[in-house]
């Protein structure tokens, strides 16, 4: 069966740190996977999406950028963060077929001081 | 575009209470619909799917039936248990969308023992 995995749990950065968030997938091949930021008040943000690896794109103008290293393996950076850069962050997979559905990790919550 | 809208709640019902969580859409094309699930704290766990007109999700006691003609894909449990406590989340994806999910804001549903 196929696992996501996300780390670390919680962060707690001071403003203009970098930052460096990771997510890896189990049991399965040439995923799509997802980045998503939860602001509190619950809606879901697509920050970038990966049909391949090396293959990014993203969906705001943002302080983060994301790269994918290896097939199932996706990660969130910044340079510098921001205040506003604290939420929860969550990967997500789906399969290059059938209806798309995606399957999310534990999350990350990060907070900037 | 696509467009998912649900009632934003929140929703507080009493344990054994019946459940209703609307949820409409606008799409191009023919979406495949889902809920998910969001427990305090965790990622969203998907609840159920229906692929085409006329099919029935359903898991753990909670139903939603795709309805083309109404553009619709409601959410209702029978009788609800204090467990259900969680957000809900209505969402669609079709293949004109580049693989990415268009999310409803979500529902917070609090049941009182």
């Amino acid at each position: 069966s196929q696992t996501i995995h996300q780390w670390p749990a919680t962060l707690v950065q001071p403003v203009g740190s970098p930052l460096s968030l990771e997510c890896t997938v189990e049991g399965t091949s040439n995923p799509n996977l997802y980045w998503y930021r939860q602001a509190a008040g619950r809606g879901l943000q697509l920050l970038f999406y990966s049909v391949g690896i090396g293959q990014i794109s993203s969906e705001v103008p943002q302080n983060l950028s994301a790269s994918r290293p290896q097939d199932r393996q996706f990660i969130l950076s910044s340079k510098k963060l921001l205040l506003s850069d604290s939420g929860f962050y969550l990967c997500a997979w789906s399969a290059d077929r059938g209806s798309y559905e995606q399957y999310f990790g534990p999350g990350t919550r990060l907070t900037v001081t | 575009g696509n467009s998912v809208t649900q009632m934003e709640g929140p929703v507080t019902l009493s344990e054994e209470a019946f459940l209703t969580i609307n949820c409409t859409y606008t799409a191009t094309g023919y979406p495949s619909l889902f809920w998910y699930v969001q427990y305090p704290g965790e990622g969203l766990q998907l609840l159920l799917k229906a692929t085409k007109a006329d099919d029935k999700g359903s898991n753990k006691g909670f139903e939603a039936t795709y309805r083309k003609e109404t553009t619709s894909f409601h959410l209702e449990k029978g009788s609800v248990q204090v467990s259900d406590s969680a957000v809900y989340f209505c969402a669609l994806s079709d293949r004109g969308s580049n693989y990415k999910l268009t999310f409803g804001k979500g529902t917070l549903l609090t049941v009182n023992p």
